[in-house]
């Protein structure tokens, strides 16, 4: 099966300006997970979407990060405007369902923020 | 919160030699899992223990659940080269119905040949 694609694989940018990443998670998996990996650290979540709802976006900074999962498929995360800290990976995830384990994780976005 | 620690954060070891990585919640876990993630690469699952004080085996590769559910090991015997990346476990909280997993910081392994 295909795994999870993501793209951009690479971005630099400068801060306070804007940047999207964009997700296509394996068919048939409802759950989207975003994951932030800051370097030397393990993934952080950032938002889980169950089909097309937010379930948990609890560590999400709202002030500076959107997402969203139309037709509860791909995905798109945002980040406007963009920080030095916010220099890290970016890893889309995508399982059947919210308890089913083993995810399959994308390639990941590296975003360098200058 | 929760807090998931793994140690040691390093280890260099000579191929043929052991390796064993630990894992620690602050909570109690409904299941362990364990992701490898290559140096440049993204994380990938290798398995998932659910019962407490279950053991599992990969080839070389063997996986402990504490018997309180809040540790977990790894342990790889007679490392190759090939095993060389970070080792990260996670888990989700007793009961979430969200599944939302909660991942250590990782024990990077490097291999000497």
């Amino acid at each position: 099966e295909a795994g999870v694609a993501q793209s951009p694989r690479y971005k630099i940018i400068e801060k306070r300006q804007s940047v999207a990443f964009w997700c296509n998670p394996i068919s048939g998996h409802a759950t989207l997970y975003w994951y932030q990996q800051i370097l030397g650290q393990g993934p952080k979540l950032l938002i889980q979407f169950q089909n097309n709802g937010v379930v948990d976006d609890s560590q999400l900074p709202k002030d500076r990060f959107s997402a969203e999962r139309l037709k509860g498929v791909d995905s798109t995360l945002k980040i406007q405007p963009a920080k030095l800290e916010d220099s890290a990976v970016y890893l889309c995830a995508s399982s059947p369902g919210p308890l089913d384990y083993g995810y399959t994780f994308g390639s990941g976005t590296r975003l360098t923020v200058v | 919160g929760q807090q998931v620690m793994q140690i040691p954060q390093y280890q260099h070891v000579q191929e043929g030699e052991d390796f064993t990585t630990y894992c620690n919640s602050s909570t109690t876990l409904s299941n362990i899992q364990w992701y490898k993630q290559r140096p440049g690469g993204h994380p990938v699952f290798l398995i998932q223990l659910v019962k407490s004080g279950e053991v599992k085996k990969q080839k070389r590769l063997t996986f402990q659940f504490g018997e309180a559910k809040k540790n977990s090991s790894l342990h790889i015997t007679a490392t190759q080269t090939t095993d060389v990346g970070t080792y990260f476990c996670a888990g989700p909280n007793r009961g979430s119905t969200l599944g939302r997993l909660y991942f250590g910081r990782g024990t990077q392994l490097t291999v000497w040949p």
